[in-house]
């Protein structure tokens, strides 16, 4: 088992729509985790990163960790086509440690 | 907030030639900063930490006779690819941490990424 597992898609949704993206991981050690949103051809850009357990909320989007299922998700509010991209999940033991990545979302928002 | 440059941003050499990738923090000092390596629909893989003053720090398997790391001053790192060879293209970025943000939160800052296609 991989120690971070994300669904490649690609993920297809209309404007307008809530967008789930999700990653599970093995290591119970992770605690510090994190999403980058990457424009091909670019690096990744930080959209967002939560410590431990819980839910934080940043305009249209939502991350949410939960520990106890080892279980990471990115919402999505009123998407639009600005945010077809590839969302990458991140995480590690402490905001200092080396960061395991997924394998990134793809997402394509249709107009 | 804090801004990674790298350069260039594409390059394509021949097999068996050397090439360098710059990656500079532009509004802040990084002692230590990461090189990444992504093959397409792959994750991010670590290739080493650069610290500097100091040797870089290569993750197993990376041969660093290969991929040569130099970070001779606070805001610049290099990678060189040596003797290139077309398993050696692939997407590289480099990243680096501000350590002006000293709590928990400190996030990995991203370059734009070299993209190197060997002939």
């Amino acid at each position: 088992q991989k120690e971070v597992e994300q669904d490649p898609g690609p993920l297809s949704v209309p404007e307008g729509a809530i967008v789930s993206l999700n990653c599970t991981y093995s290591n119970s050690a992770f605690q510090y985790f994190m999403w980058y949103r990457q424009y091909s051809r670019k690096g990744p850009e930080l959209l967002m990163y939560t410590y431990s357990s819980g839910n934080k909320e940043d305009g249209r989007f939502t991350a949410q960790v939960d520990k106890s299922s080892k279980y990471i998700s990115l919402f999505i509010r009123d998407s639009q086509p600005s945010d077809s991209a590839t969302y990458l999940c991140a995480m590690g033991p402490s905001g200092y440690s080396t960061l395991t990545f997924g394998k990134g979302t793809m997402l394509l928002v249709s107009p | 907030g804090a801004v990674v440059s790298q350069h260039p941003s594409w390059v394509i050499c021949k097999s068996g030639t050397s090439v360098k990738i710059e990656c500079r923090s532009l509004d802040f000092q990084a002692t230590t900063m990461f090189w990444y390596r992504q093959f397409p629909k792959q994750s991010l893989m670590l290739m080493a930490t650069s610290n500097e003053g100091s040797k870089a720090t290569y993750e197993q398997g990376v041969e660093k006779d290969k991929f040569l790391i130099n970070h001779a001053s606070l805001t610049l790192s290099t990678l060189t690819v040596t003797s290139a060879h077309p398993e050696d293209s692939s997407f590289y970025i480099c990243s680096a941490r501000d350590p002006a943000q000293t709590t928990l939160n400190s996030p990995l800052h991203f370059g734009n990424g070299t993209r190197l296609t060997v002939t």
